[in-house]
């Protein structure tokens, strides 16, 4: 069993839509949860983070974190072309602050 | 805020010849940098983690005599790749995180190293 599993993709929406990400990871003991977003040949850039259960919002992006069933998950609305990258769910990995890199989602919003 | 920068931003040399790369936290203290290697179309893999002022530890498989790691300031991570070849050819990424503040990282924009 992978730690982080994503759907590769890609996950292909129209223009204005929801696109909903998920991602389900192995330790139990990850307490920070983030959501990276790739663009193709570039460096991932920080969307957000979250550490509680529950929904946290920011912007057009909404995280969602279920500890119990160890799944996150992000789902962004009015999805935009420029939204088209590949998005990668990174847990903890316990006290050590490294993150574990799920093989991400590609995400195609088509216009 | 919580930018991180990287030098050079890509580069070629000959197999042999050994490359450093360079990556500074411009606005923030970093005491711990990360360093990820990610083949093209795979996901980022931890090479290590380094903390300023101490020996970088380096993840199961990684070879520390190869990939020399210096974190001499709160603000400088230095990479070296030794008697490069061309498997080391790769896109080399940095991260800073604002430790013991958050356990955030902010990632350098990254290196792309190829090695003829």
């Amino acid at each position: 069993q992978k730690e982080v599993e994503q759907n590769s993709g890609p996950l292909s929406v129209p223009e204005g839509a929801i696109a909903s990400l998920n991602c389900t990871y192995s330790d139990r003991g990850s307490q920070s949860f983030f959501w990276y977003r790739q663009y193709s040949g570039k460096s991932p850039e920080l969307i957000m983070s979250i550490y509680s259960n529950g929904d946290k919002e920011d912007g057009r992006f909404t995280a969602q974190l279920n500890k119990a069933s160890q799944y996150v998950s992000l789902l962004i609305r009015d999805s935009q072309p420029s939204d088209s990258a590949t998005y990668l769910c990174a847990p903890s990995k316990d006290s050590s602050y490294k993150l574990i890199f799920g093989s991400g989602t590609r995400l195609l919003v088509r216009p | 805020g919580a930018v991180v920068s990287q030098h050079p931003s890509w580069v070629i040399c000959k197999s042999g010849t050994s490359v450093k790369i360079e990556c500074r936290s411009l606005d923030f203290q970093a005491t711990t940098m990360f360093w990820y290697r990610q083949f093209p179309k795979q996901s980022l893999m931890l090479m290590a983690t380094s903390n300023e002022g101490s020996k970088a530890t380096y993840e199961q498989g990684v070879e520390k005599d190869k990939f020399l790691i210096n974190h001499a300031s709160l603000t400088l991570s230095t990479l070296t790749v030794t008697s490069a070849h061309p498997e080391d050819s790769s896109f080399y990424i940095c991260s800073a995180a604002l430790r013991p503040n958050t356990d955030t990282q902010y990632f350098g924009p990254g290196t792309r190293l190829t090695v003829l």
